[in-house]
């Protein structure tokens, strides 16, 4: 069962655009992350989510965690060839497994 | 060392022969979670070890898979008999003390079962 359901599943674009990718459930979280993955490498956790409507910026990125803790975006603005890579989102529930979405693939052109 | 290593980084086998994976911690870390990233899947939970708790084994898919961790440090993943739906990779965490700690992932090992 896939409690975490991401989109778009791929996204192709060129440096300078803006971007969205989304995280939904219909399972409220005690909080909410997201990793990003390179191609041979494990997850590195970018941010924590912990609050229902709760913003944090990191540089060009910006996280919102839904108001009922069912969902999170993740925008970045001004997208670089560097922020090319696979988006995971992850939720936390009562236990102290993380339920991964399936993730975005992001590709950003020069 | 500074991070979560695992190796081997490539694995090929045959269909029916076991393999072994070994994941080494972060130092201090009581917390080593296994996680199995299939293509075009998520990170699908396999098992928890803290320290020297009964590990939460309830992520494995079946009993060709066991995993043990010695000493509360490293930690083997061993899957008999493998089928060719075992591909994938297989990705080792560990976190300070588990619960809400943040996870550090290892590199993964690339299992392919031909």
């Amino acid at each position: 069962t896939q409690l975490l359901e991401q989109s778009p599943q791929f996204l192709s674009i060129q440096e300078g655009e803006n971007l969205t990718v989304y995280c939904n459930s219909s399972s409220v979280f005690s909080s909410l992350q997201w990793y990003r993955q390179e191609p041979g490498e494990g997850p590195v956790l970018l941010v924590t989510v912990v609050t229902g409507g709760e913003v944090k910026k990191l540089k060009r990125l910006t996280f919102q965690f839904g108001d009922a803790r069912k969902d999170s975006s993740l925008h970045i603005t001004a997208a670089q060839p560097g922020d090319t890579g696979l988006y995971l989102c992850a939720g936390a529930g009562s236990g102290y497994a993380l339920n991964f979405g399936k993730g975005t693939s992001l590709l950003v052109t020069p | 060392g500074a991070g979560v290593s695992q190796s081997p980084s490539n694995k090929v086998t045959e269909k029916g022969k076991d393999v072994e994976l070994r994941c080494d911690p972060i130092s201090g870390h009581t917390a080593l979670y296994w996680y199995r990233q299939s293509l075009g899947q998520g990170l699908e939970f396999l098992i928890y070890f803290q320290g020297n708790s009964a590990p939460d084994k309830s992520g494995l898919p079946s009993d060709r898979f066991s995993a043990e961790r010695t000493g509360g440090s490293v930690s083997t993943l061993t899957i008999q008999r493998t089928q060719q739906e075992d591909s994938a990779v297989y990705l080792c965490a560990s976190s300070f003390s588990g619960g809400r700690e943040t996870q550090y992932f290892g590199p993964g090992t690339r299992l392919l079962v031909l």
